[in-house]
Protein backbone atom coordinates (compact mmCIF):
# COMPACT_ATOMS: atom_id res chain seq x y z
CA UNK A 1 0.00 0.00 0.00
CA UNK A 2 0.62 3.20 0.10
CA UNK A 3 1.91 4.40 -3.40
CA UNK A 4 2.24 7.37 -5.10
CA UNK A 5 2.38 7.86 -8.94
CA UNK A 6 4.03 10.89 -11.50
CA UNK A 7 3.46 11.43 -14.74
CA UNK A 8 5.26 12.62 -16.89
CA UNK A 9 8.52 10.78 -15.72
CA UNK A 10 10.59 12.48 -18.07
CA UNK A 11 9.66 15.71 -20.35
CA UNK A 12 11.39 17.69 -22.54
CA UNK A 13 9.98 20.98 -23.89
CA UNK A 14 10.91 23.98 -25.29
CA UNK A 15 11.58 27.41 -23.58
CA UNK A 16 8.48 29.62 -23.00
CA UNK A 17 5.95 26.52 -23.02
CA UNK A 18 4.37 25.57 -19.62
CA UNK A 19 4.75 21.57 -18.96
CA UNK A 20 1.95 20.26 -16.02
CA UNK A 21 3.46 17.03 -13.79
CA UNK A 22 0.57 14.99 -12.03
CA UNK A 23 0.81 13.33 -8.86
CA UNK A 24 -1.39 10.85 -7.60
CA UNK A 25 -1.82 8.53 -4.41
CA UNK A 26 -3.01 5.44 -5.86
CA UNK A 27 -4.23 3.86 -2.78
CA UNK A 28 -5.11 6.07 -0.14
CA UNK A 29 -6.58 9.65 -0.13
CA UNK A 30 -4.30 12.53 0.54
CA UNK A 31 -5.62 15.91 2.43
CA UNK A 32 -1.77 17.02 1.96
CA UNK A 33 0.98 16.61 -0.90
CA UNK A 34 4.04 18.01 -1.09
CA UNK A 35 6.18 19.09 -4.14
CA UNK A 36 10.20 19.10 -4.06
CA UNK A 37 12.85 19.70 -6.58
CA UNK A 38 15.98 18.15 -6.50
CA UNK A 39 19.54 19.17 -8.30
CA UNK A 40 22.35 16.85 -9.29
CA UNK A 41 23.52 14.95 -6.21
CA UNK A 42 21.77 17.42 -3.69
CA UNK A 43 19.01 16.78 -1.26
CA UNK A 44 15.28 17.18 -1.71
CA UNK A 45 14.01 21.21 -1.35
CA UNK A 46 10.45 21.64 -0.19
CA UNK A 47 8.58 23.94 -2.93
CA UNK A 48 5.36 23.72 -1.66
CA UNK A 49 2.28 22.49 -0.05
CA UNK A 50 -0.68 21.76 -1.77
CA UNK A 51 -4.04 20.97 0.00
CA UNK A 52 -6.94 19.57 -0.89
CA UNK A 53 -9.38 22.46 -1.39
CA UNK A 54 -7.35 25.02 -0.85
CA UNK A 55 -4.16 27.38 -1.91
CA UNK A 56 -0.72 25.68 -2.33
CA UNK A 57 1.64 27.16 0.76
CA UNK A 58 5.11 28.30 -1.37
CA UNK A 59 8.53 28.52 0.71
CA UNK A 60 10.25 31.16 0.91
CA UNK A 61 11.89 32.27 -2.41
CA UNK A 62 9.39 29.64 -4.40
CA UNK A 63 7.26 31.91 -7.57
CA UNK A 64 3.57 31.09 -6.73
CA UNK A 65 2.76 32.36 -10.41
CA UNK A 66 5.56 30.24 -11.84
CA UNK A 67 4.91 27.00 -10.05
CA UNK A 68 1.13 26.53 -10.42
CA UNK A 69 -0.27 23.86 -7.75
CA UNK A 70 -3.69 22.74 -7.64
CA UNK A 71 -5.16 20.23 -5.72
CA UNK A 72 -8.63 19.57 -6.63
CA UNK A 73 -9.37 16.10 -5.37
CA UNK A 74 -8.17 13.77 -2.25
CA UNK A 75 -5.71 11.79 -5.11
CA UNK A 76 -4.20 14.30 -7.51
CA UNK A 77 -2.12 17.12 -7.58
CA UNK A 78 -0.48 18.96 -9.90
CA UNK A 79 2.05 21.57 -10.44
CA UNK A 80 2.48 23.21 -13.58
CA UNK A 81 6.05 25.08 -14.42
CA UNK A 82 4.69 28.40 -16.94
CA UNK A 83 6.73 29.61 -19.53
CA UNK A 84 10.25 27.54 -18.79
CA UNK A 85 13.36 28.37 -19.10
CA UNK A 86 16.24 26.21 -18.75
CA UNK A 87 16.96 26.88 -15.30
CA UNK A 88 13.86 25.20 -14.76
CA UNK A 89 15.43 21.87 -15.34
CA UNK A 90 14.97 19.82 -12.82
CA UNK A 91 14.04 17.07 -10.74
CA UNK A 92 10.68 16.99 -9.66
CA UNK A 93 9.51 14.54 -7.16
CA UNK A 94 5.90 15.06 -4.87
CA UNK A 95 5.10 13.35 -1.72
CA UNK A 96 1.57 12.15 -0.32
CA UNK A 97 0.79 12.12 3.49
CA UNK A 98 -0.95 9.21 4.97
CA UNK A 99 -3.30 10.79 7.22
CA UNK A 100 -2.95 8.56 10.82
CA UNK A 101 -1.00 8.47 13.81
CA UNK A 102 2.80 8.60 12.25
CA UNK A 103 1.45 10.67 9.19
CA UNK A 104 4.04 9.55 6.77
CA UNK A 105 5.48 11.03 3.00
CA UNK A 106 5.49 8.82 0.38
CA UNK A 107 6.97 9.94 -2.55
CA UNK A 108 6.06 9.48 -6.11
CA UNK A 109 9.20 8.39 -8.47
CA UNK A 110 10.03 11.85 -9.70
CA UNK A 111 9.28 13.85 -13.21
CA UNK A 112 12.55 14.66 -15.18
CA UNK A 113 12.12 17.85 -16.53
CA UNK A 114 14.45 19.61 -19.31
CA UNK A 115 13.91 22.18 -20.81
CA UNK A 116 15.82 23.24 -23.91
CA UNK B 1 24.30 25.68 11.99
CA UNK B 2 22.45 24.07 9.39
CA UNK B 3 19.05 22.27 11.16
CA UNK B 4 20.15 19.08 10.34
CA UNK B 5 23.91 17.63 9.37
CA UNK B 6 24.67 14.62 7.40
CA UNK B 7 27.79 13.49 6.10
CA UNK B 8 27.40 13.05 2.20
CA UNK B 9 30.25 10.38 2.18
CA UNK B 10 30.75 8.12 -0.30
CA UNK B 11 30.99 5.13 1.77
CA UNK B 12 32.04 2.34 0.13
CA UNK B 13 32.14 -1.48 2.16
CA UNK B 14 32.40 -4.77 1.26
CA UNK B 15 29.29 -6.38 0.82
CA UNK B 16 28.53 -8.32 4.45
CA UNK B 17 29.46 -5.31 5.93
CA UNK B 18 27.73 -3.42 8.76
CA UNK B 19 27.40 0.21 7.92
CA UNK B 20 26.21 2.93 10.10
CA UNK B 21 24.31 6.11 8.85
CA UNK B 22 24.22 9.37 10.94
CA UNK B 23 22.10 12.58 11.29
CA UNK B 24 22.59 15.26 13.90
CA UNK B 25 20.11 17.81 14.57
CA UNK B 26 20.01 21.62 16.14
CA UNK B 27 16.37 21.89 17.10
CA UNK B 28 14.65 20.01 19.61
CA UNK B 29 11.39 20.52 18.25
CA UNK B 30 11.84 17.84 16.19
CA UNK B 31 10.02 14.76 17.05
CA UNK B 32 9.37 12.22 14.28
CA UNK B 33 12.33 11.20 12.41
CA UNK B 34 12.48 8.80 9.08
CA UNK B 35 15.18 7.33 7.05
CA UNK B 36 14.72 7.35 3.31
CA UNK B 37 16.65 5.24 0.56
CA UNK B 38 17.05 7.16 -2.51
CA UNK B 39 18.00 5.08 -5.94
CA UNK B 40 19.49 6.97 -8.71
CA UNK B 41 16.96 8.96 -10.67
CA UNK B 42 13.88 7.51 -8.40
CA UNK B 43 11.75 9.05 -5.74
CA UNK B 44 12.74 8.72 -1.89
CA UNK B 45 11.48 5.13 -0.54
CA UNK B 46 10.33 5.16 3.41
CA UNK B 47 12.73 2.57 5.45
CA UNK B 48 12.19 3.82 8.75
CA UNK B 49 10.28 5.51 10.78
CA UNK B 50 11.05 6.60 14.78
CA UNK B 51 9.40 8.56 16.92
CA UNK B 52 11.11 8.15 20.56
CA UNK B 53 14.59 7.98 21.90
CA UNK B 54 15.76 4.07 21.46
CA UNK B 55 15.89 1.46 18.93
CA UNK B 56 14.01 -0.07 16.11
CA UNK B 57 14.53 -2.75 14.34
CA UNK B 58 12.84 -4.19 10.64
CA UNK B 59 14.99 -7.07 9.33
CA UNK B 60 18.48 -6.07 8.32
CA UNK B 61 17.68 -2.13 9.59
CA UNK B 62 17.89 -0.63 12.66
CA UNK B 63 16.84 2.91 13.46
CA UNK B 64 18.40 4.58 16.60
CA UNK B 65 17.54 7.87 18.12
CA UNK B 66 18.97 9.94 20.54
CA UNK B 67 17.40 13.15 21.35
CA UNK B 68 19.35 13.97 24.07
CA UNK B 69 22.10 13.97 22.09
CA UNK B 70 20.15 15.05 18.91
CA UNK B 71 21.36 12.01 17.35
CA UNK B 72 20.10 9.78 14.61
CA UNK B 73 21.61 6.64 13.42
CA UNK B 74 20.77 4.06 10.54
CA UNK B 75 22.87 0.86 10.60
CA UNK B 76 22.89 -2.12 7.95
CA UNK B 77 23.44 -5.65 8.77
CA UNK B 78 25.01 -8.12 5.87
CA UNK B 79 25.12 -5.34 3.60
CA UNK B 80 24.05 -6.52 0.22
CA UNK B 81 25.01 -4.64 -3.17
CA UNK B 82 21.20 -3.66 -3.64
CA UNK B 83 21.47 -1.61 -0.64
CA UNK B 84 23.95 0.76 -2.99
CA UNK B 85 21.41 4.00 -3.14
CA UNK B 86 21.35 7.70 -1.30
CA UNK B 87 20.36 7.47 2.23
CA UNK B 88 18.70 10.30 3.65
CA UNK B 89 17.52 11.10 6.76
CA UNK B 90 14.48 13.35 7.49
CA UNK B 91 13.10 15.07 10.56
CA UNK B 92 9.41 16.52 11.58
CA UNK B 93 8.27 18.65 14.06
CA UNK B 94 5.19 18.23 16.04
CA UNK B 95 3.28 21.33 14.57
CA UNK B 96 3.27 20.35 10.93
CA UNK B 97 4.04 18.03 8.56
CA UNK B 98 6.77 19.43 6.81
CA UNK B 99 9.95 17.61 6.32
CA UNK B 100 13.45 18.44 7.16
CA UNK B 101 16.42 16.39 5.30
CA UNK B 102 19.78 15.69 5.79
CA UNK B 103 22.20 16.29 2.13
CA UNK B 104 21.70 12.11 1.60
CA UNK B 105 24.92 9.70 2.40
CA UNK B 106 25.95 7.85 -1.06
CA UNK B 107 26.51 4.10 0.02
CA UNK B 108 28.07 2.03 -2.11
CA UNK B 109 27.94 -1.68 -1.44
CA UNK B 110 30.43 -3.68 -3.55
CA UNK B 111 29.99 -7.51 -3.73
Amino acid sequence: GAVVSQHPSRVICKSGTSVKIECRSLDFQATTMFWYRQFPKKSLMLMATSNEGSKATYEQGVEKDKFLINHASLTLSTLTVTSAHPEDSSFYICSARLAGPYNEQFFGPGTRLTVL
Amino acid sequence: QKEVEQDPGPLSVPEGAIVSLNCTYSNSAFQYFMWYRQYSRKGPELLMYTYSSGNKEDGRFTAQVDKSSKYISLFIRDSQPSDSATYLCALRGGSNYKLTFGKGTLLTVNP
